[in-house]
């Protein structure tokens, strides 16, 4: 069976910083574009950004509203992916899943903003 | 950036009665590899998003027969021929023709009359 699973979600003041992770399993990771969407409360989907397969040379690409703040990396031997997230602002609330591009989610974590 | 506008927003539907979404994009769909990269989610209440049409009409794995998806160029529908009660949710299109960004419609509500 395919698994992703988050972690590292909470709450965080602005300005602050989180890093997410996903770990992937029943899948060859490393054949897999891999994205981070979120979705506000009582919202939408909205795309935050993707790292390409290895075929690709794991390159990024980023939403304009966390350009420059946020970074996605990962790490094919762990079958990891992670997000590492800067300079937070209140509008950054929202679960936060990885996906695959061949249609696989995970369960999601919840980042809060707040003072 | 690519805008999908999806219609309804509401659907109320009576249980084993069809419901029909629309999902309707600002510029054609089509890449240049000839295909077209227009998939269809479902979410249901509390769960994360599950795709369930990628390519406009392929059905992913253990998704019913009776989901099917169609459409060319900027129009593309997703049709449940009977509706059943594990149906509600909010479904959504995405389209990954022209990216970044991915983008994602707005999203319909589908509920029991």
């Amino acid at each position: 069976d395919v698994q992703l699973v988050e972690s590292g979600g909470g709450l965080v003041q602005p300005g602050g910083s989180l890093r997410l992770s996903c770990a992937a399993s029943g899948i060859t990771f490393s054949d897999h574009n891999m994205d981070w969407v979120r979705q506000a409360p009582g919202k939408g989907l909205e795309w935050v950004g993707r790292s390409r397969d290895k075929p690709n040379g794991y390159s990024t690409d980023y939403a304009a509203s966390v350009k420059g703040r946020f970074t996605i990396s990962r790490d094919d031997s762990k079958s990891s992916l992670y997000l590492q997230m800067d300079s937070l602002k209140t509008e950054d609330t929202a679960v936060y899943y990885c996906a695959s591009d061949r249609g696989y989610w995970g369960q999601g974590t919840l980042v809060t903003v707040s003072s | 950036d690519v805008v999908l506008t999806q219609s309804p927003l509401s659907l109320p539907v009576t249980l084993g009665q069809p419901a029909s979404i629309s999902c309707r994009s600002g510029q054609s769909l089509v890449h240049s590899d000839g295909n077209t990269y227009l998939n269809w989610f479902q979410q249901r209440p509390g769960q994360s998003p599950r795709r369930l049409i990628n390519q406009v009409s392929k059905r992913d794995s253990g998704v019913p027969d009776r989901f099917s998806g169609s459409g060319s160029g900027t129009d593309f529908t997703l049709k449940i021929s009977r509706v059943e009660a594990e149906d509600v949710g909010v479904y959504y299109c995405m389209q990954g023709t022209h990216w970044p960004p991915l983008t994602f419609g707005g999203g319909t509500k589908v509920e029991i009359k």
